[in-house]
């Protein structure tokens, strides 16, 4: 069965922390992503990895980065968090090329609602 | 550039009527996927259907259906007999052809449907 984990459901910070969003998948997938959901926004692309130690910008990356040293674990970071990165972040995966035609379905995790005081 | 549009941004039903969530696309790509996810309130995308450019064939699924329109650039979704646990918010999503690299997908904004008992 598809599973892909998130660290925490609910997460409260203080302006100015360092935050770190876990995620991990079992599928051994090859591509991962991060989205943050805003209402009114839908989902919007915060980064991808479609290796280890690869990772490309997506739509809204400012004031983000990201790890991944495992193939199964993607980590989003907030260097240092504001009130308007206050929003739900969800992960997902897909099989990536070796998936053939089902390569690009994404998978995602429960999501991570954020708020940053 | 990819971009996808669902014009509704919220639908209220009565339990037993039909429902039809628009989606319209925009892609240069000759080949390319479609997709439906659902966003119920616990938060996590479920992933419904995938459909590729090369196949126009409606596809039905027990009280759900999808019609899928190269010629109007449209991959509708359609509720048959509505129910409360159809409540969620609905994300329709186009992926991106980049050979056999990273595949992104463009997500809609999502529609919320809210079926009332």
């Amino acid at each position: 069965d598809v599973k892909v984990t998130q660290s925490s459901r609910y997460l409260v910070k203080r302006t100015g922390e360092k935050v770190f969003l876990e995620c991990v998948q079992d599928m051994d997938h090859e591509n991962m992503f991060w989205y943050r959901q805003d209402p009114g926004l839908g989902l919007r692309l915060i980064y991808f990895s479609y290796d280890v130690k690869m990772k490309e910008k997506g739509d809204i990356p400012e004031g983000y980065s990201v790890s991944r040293e495992k193939k199964e674990r993607f980590s989003l970071i907030l260097e240092s968090a504001s009130t308007n990165q206050t929003s739900m972040y969800l992960c997902a995966s897909s099989l990536g090329p070796s998936g053939g035609r089902h390569r690009d379905t994404q998978y995602f995790g429960p999501g991570t609602r954020l708020t940053v005081l | 550039a990819q971009k996808v549009t669902q014009a509704q941004t919220e639908i209220s039903v009565v339990e037993k009527e039909d429902v039809t969530l628009d989606c319209v696309y925009e892609t240069r790509d000759t080949t390319y996927y479609l997709f439906w996810y659902k966003q119920p309130p616990s938060g996590e995308l479920v992933f419904l259907i995938r459909r590729n450019s090369f196949d126009e064939q409606n596809e039905i699924s027990g009280r759900y259906s999808w019609n899928f329109q190269k010629s109007t650039s449209s991959f509708n979704f359609t509720i048959t007999a509505s129910q409360v646990v159809d409540s969620a918010v609905y994300f329709c999503a186009l992926s991106e052809n980049r050979g056999s690299t990273l595949g992104r997908l463009y997500f809609g904004r999502g529609t919320q449907l809210t079926v009332w008992p």
